[in-house]
């Protein structure tokens, strides 16, 4: 159960568009399409920001995106605002039935 | 109004026992899977376990697996996290959630697992 691999930090201006890339195995991101993206500002619980690898939740700006090739995910958010500025953790189902998270990634908004 | 609490956090020595417990409201509990999911001060989330809703099918992090275990009270709309054998890695904020694969999906705030001696 090795968490999935994510950039440690990523940073963009406001406006611009960055993307964030969480890297697994055959046996959880590329074994289905049971893949999750959670934002989380400091001292606050995560939310649900895209599920199924390219879905938003109702009420989630479409500035969120997501996609998958092979093993590894992508988060794309464009528009870039101030308040993106958070930790992003991706998020797979496995072949074990358990669920993995990536090792988080912190967006700046220079 | 959603709302999931955690309590049962605490101080507990290495080797120790605590229950967490996270009592829901404002959803149908009982037709929900369940997780908890840690995160240890300054790091990354960790999925810890989750329980069906029926509470027959449950699954484990191996960091917890022997050590953890999970279950449900679908009559108190409360989820249970048990845990023996404490360790220091595992001190963490342990939230509890609902289904991380598809929404509505659902966190507590945490409750703070400290083990020390």
């Amino acid at each position: 159960q090795s968490a999935l691999t994510q950039p440690a930090s990523v940073s963009g201006s406001p406006g611009q568009s960055i993307t964030i890339s969480c890297t697994g195995t055959s046996s959880d991101v590329g074994a289905y399409n049971s893949v999750s993206w959670f934002q989380q500002h400091p001292g606050k619980a995560p939310k649900l920001i895209i599920y199924e690898v390219n879905n938003r939740p109702s009420g989630i700006s479409d500035r969120f995106s997501g996609s998958k090739s092979g093993n590894t995910a992508s988060l794309t958010i464009s528009g870039l605002q101030a308040e993106d500025e958070a930790d992003y953790y991706c998020a797979s189902f496995t072949r074990t039935s358990t669920w993995v998270f990536g090792g988080g990634t912190r967006l700046t908004v220079l | 109004e959603v709302h999931l609490v955690e309590s049962g956090g605490g101080l507990v020595q290495p080797g120790g026992s605590l229950r967490l417990s996270c009592a829901a409201s404002g959803f149908t509990f009982s037709s929900y899977w369940m997780k908890w999911v840690r995160q240890a001060p300054g790091e990354g989330l960790v999925w810890v376990s989750h329980i069906n809703p029926d509470g027959s099918i449950t699954n484990y992090a191996d960091s917890v697996k022997g050590r953890f275990t999970v279950s449900r009270d679908n009559a108190k709309n409360t989820h249970y996290l048990q845990m023996h054998s404490l360790r220091t890695e595992d001190t963490a904020i342990y939230f509890c959630a609902t289904d991380l694969r598809l929404p509505p999906n659902y966190w507590g705030q945490g409750a703070l697992v400290t083990v020390s001696s």
